[in-house]
């Protein structure tokens, strides 16, 4: 696509349930991206993709959170049994290889945990 | 551990006026890249400057323009003829490594009419 889609814009969940949130890269971009915003807070990287592989996931907070990249494509962030402190807005970026060159960015996906 | 400090949680410049961003930044690696993002309420983040820590010359891009002190770890951006659309929250941002990025807490950029 012409630019990193995500979906959806805004998510409000219960507290325990889980929720997926997706990620659509630019065609062509084997580098992905996720990183966390909290309020008042910069971005905290959370796991970085290469093709379809996870060769640094070293920010995911918890066991509860796992995310997958199929086709080289879409990515799939999966949050299980979501806490109030879950709630932010969940970034998504591509690059081409590596992200020297700056990444570009998704809108997010804003998630309020209730 | 690498860090990036954005001092100025707020901003306020004139429209049509200069104003200044700052950012140092600590990082133990000899080869960098440092980055100023824009996020509008959109939120999405906008690539607005990039500096690659051996080239000496300060990187511009049309009103946008950075001062990097390499030897203070110091990369502020200024904006030139601010305009409206300049309001926005403004992120610096260093790279770890080939990938990942270490970001600011970000300074929010108001302009007056």
């Amino acid at each position: 696509g012409a630019g990193v889609s995500q979906s959806p814009s805004n998510k409000v969940t219960e507290k325990g349930k889980d929720v997926e949130l997706r990620c659509d890269p630019i065609s062509g971009h084997t580098a992905l991206y996720w990183y966390r915003q909290s309020l008042g807070q910069g971005l905290e990287f959370l796991i970085y993709f290469q093709g379809n592989s996870a060769p640094d996931k070293s920010g995911l907070p918890s066991d509860r959170f796992s995310a997958e990249r199929t086709g080289g494509s879409v990515s799939t962030l999966t949050i299980q049994r979501t806490q109030q402190e879950d709630s932010a807005v969940y970034l998504c970026a591509s690059s081409t290889t590596g992200g020297l060159v700056g990444y570009t960015f998704g809108s997010g996906t804003r998630l309020t945990v209730v | 551990a690498q860090t990036v400090t954005q001092s100025q949680p707020e901003m306020s410049v004139q429209e049509a006026e200069t104003v200044t961003l700052s950012c140092t930044y600590d990082t133990s690696e000899s080869d960098y890249y440092l980055f100023w993002y824009k996020q509008p309420p959109s939120r999405q983040m906008i690539l607005v400057i990039r500096q690659e820590a051996y080239k000496q010359q300060n990187a511009t891009e049309n009103r946008f323009s950075v001062n990097f002190q390499k030897a203070a770890k110091s990369f502020s951006l200024k904006i030139s003829d601010s305009q409206l659309g300049d309001a926005a929250m403004y992120f610096c941002a260093s790279s770890s490594g080939t990938y990942k990025y270490i970001f600011g807490t970000g300074t929010r950029l108001k302009v007056l009419a």
